[in-house]
């Protein structure tokens, strides 16, 4: 099975701020890499699919890009309503996986 | 518009097995690919196997070989996934996820809001 890795797995940034979130493959994924957001209680939302596809009503200040094992979603300029875990999922291979998450809070 | 809405929380006790369900609305419910997502406690995620409701043809997890079974009631636009020789590691919150593409790939584009499955005695 491929293994997704997060990084950080814990991030505190100030409203405004860049925010830079990473996730690493085991193997090459060919760019079969999307992201999720979930907030607490709910399930995961897709926001960015196939490396950088914003998916349909996200905000443009979230963006995608990477390739090979090395992926990274990018929050512009943060907003409180994105305080959230965040998820990366590789579509490359069977099974399936999920990275870890990156929980993101409001310093 | 549409929706996937799952069966309520199940407490099992070990060795039992559950079925959860997942009625689709606001789309043609053979035209795309449900899968089952597990979320433990801990918030990792697991995909466990998908159905094609059309075909009724299913891919699994490895891991969850012998553990999850996947069936669909075309007539009533529901999925379900029935887990079974439960035990506390079964524990989990269990999404439904539509598949869905486009030219530019695919994705999981609606989920459900999950049942929540507890396994105790």
């Amino acid at each position: 099975d491929i293994q997704m890795t997060q990084s950080p797995s814990f991030l505190s940034a100030s409203v405004g701020e860049r925010v830079t979130l990473s996730c690493r493959a085991s193997q090459n994924i060919n760019k079969y890499l999307d992201w999720y957001q979930q907030k607490l209680g709910e399930a995961p939302k897709l926001l960015i699919y196939n490396t950088n596809n914003l998916h349909t009503g996200i905000p443009s200040r979230f963006s995608g890009s990477g390739s090979g094992t090395d992926y990274t979603l990018t929050i512009s300029s943060l907003q409180p309503e994105d305080v959230a875990t965040y998820f990366c999922l590789q579509r490359n291979s069977w099974p399936r996986t999920f990275g870890g998450g990156t929980k993101l809070e409001l310093k | 518009q549409v929706q996937l809405q799952q069966s309520g929380a199940e407490l099992a006790k070990p060795g039992s097995s559950v079925k959860i369900s997942c009625k689709a609305s606001g789309y043609t419910f053979t035209s795309y690919a449900m899968h089952w997502i597990k979320q433990t406690t801990g918030q990792a995620l697991e995909w466990t196997g998908y159905i094609a409701p059309g075909s009724g043809g299913t891919k699994y997890n490895e891991k969850f070989k012998g553990k999850a079974t996947l069936t669909v009631d075309k007539s009533s636009s529901t999925a379900y996934m029935q887990l079974s020789s439960l035990t506390p590691v079964d524990t989990a919150v269990y999404y439904c996820a539509r598949y869905s593409y486009n030219n530019y790939g695919g994705y999981f584009d609606f989920w459900g809001p999950g049942t929540m499955v507890t396994v105790s005695s």
